[in-house]
């Protein structure tokens, strides 16, 4: 069984921190991926990022960065300077290599972040 | 193009009574899923579809019943509604992938559902 867990629920930072959320999955695959959202205040989900399991780069876009750590079954995202738009909930998910088809997500209970100005 | 879709935006129910909700798609995508959102339980799975005519359970399937008769389309129906239920329920779509695996999921706005 795949198993996302998200342990911080809730971050409170002052605007302009760097904040790092963190991911951790359990899969028994050796090919998966691993995706990061936002969900905003106004509840719809806006994808970050994809990431596949044979891939162990670090990316940066802008502000954001991702570590993939397969050693650790980590996939964590940190925002630099932070700003107030950057208050929302953040899920983290897995996904499955299944072959035939894609067989949905796997969510962590995700992590509200608040940016305090 | 609207990406997808979900109607209605807001719904109350009664215990018992049954409805539909519809999910639509105009970026041609295979695969439709549907999902509920409860507080602090992130998103799970209900039920989910790989092309026209084919459905498959998720992780929470039971309550709910599916089907998708066009590719565009893929509804999800409550036949006799429970307070259980309450939740927030969202669409996906995403393309059938170049690679075998999980692709990109867009996700509809949501449709908030109260059972009383």
């Amino acid at each position: 069984a795949q198993k996302v867990t998200q342990a911080q629920t809730e971050i409170s930072v002052v605007e302009k921190e760097d904040v790092t959320l963190d991911c951790v999955y359990e899969t028994r695959d050796t090919t998966y991926y691993l995706f990061w959202y936002k969900q905003p205040p106004s509840g719809e989900l806006v994808f970050l990022i994809r990431r596949n399991s044979f891939d162990e780069q670090n990316e940066i876009s802008g502000r954001y960065s991702w570590n993939f750590q397969k050693s650790t079954s980590s996939f964590n995202f940190t925002i630099t300077a932070s700003q107030v738009v950057d208050s929302a909930v953040y899920f983290c998910a897995l996904g499955r290599d299944s072959g035939g088809g894609a067989d949905g997500l796997t969510f962590g209970k995700g992590t509200h972040l608040i940016i305090q100005p | 193009n609207a990406g997808v879709t979900q109607t209605p935006k807001f719904r109350v129910l009664k215990t018992g009574q049954s409805m539909t909700l519809l999910c639509a798609q105009d970026m041609n995508h295979e695969y439709m899923y549907w999902y509920r959102q409860d507080p602090g339980m992130g998103l799970r799975l209900i039920h989910y579809s790989v092309g026209e005519g084919t459905t498959a359970k998720g992780e929470v399937p039971d309550g709910y019943n599916v089907s998708r008769l066009k590719k565009q389309n893929f509804l999800l129906g409550l036949e006799s509604a429970a307070p259980s239920q309450t939740s927030v329920y969202f669409c996906a779509s995403s393309p059938l992938s170049t690679y075998r695996g999980s692709g990109e999921q867009y996700f509809g706005p949501g449709t908030r559902l109260t059972v009383t």
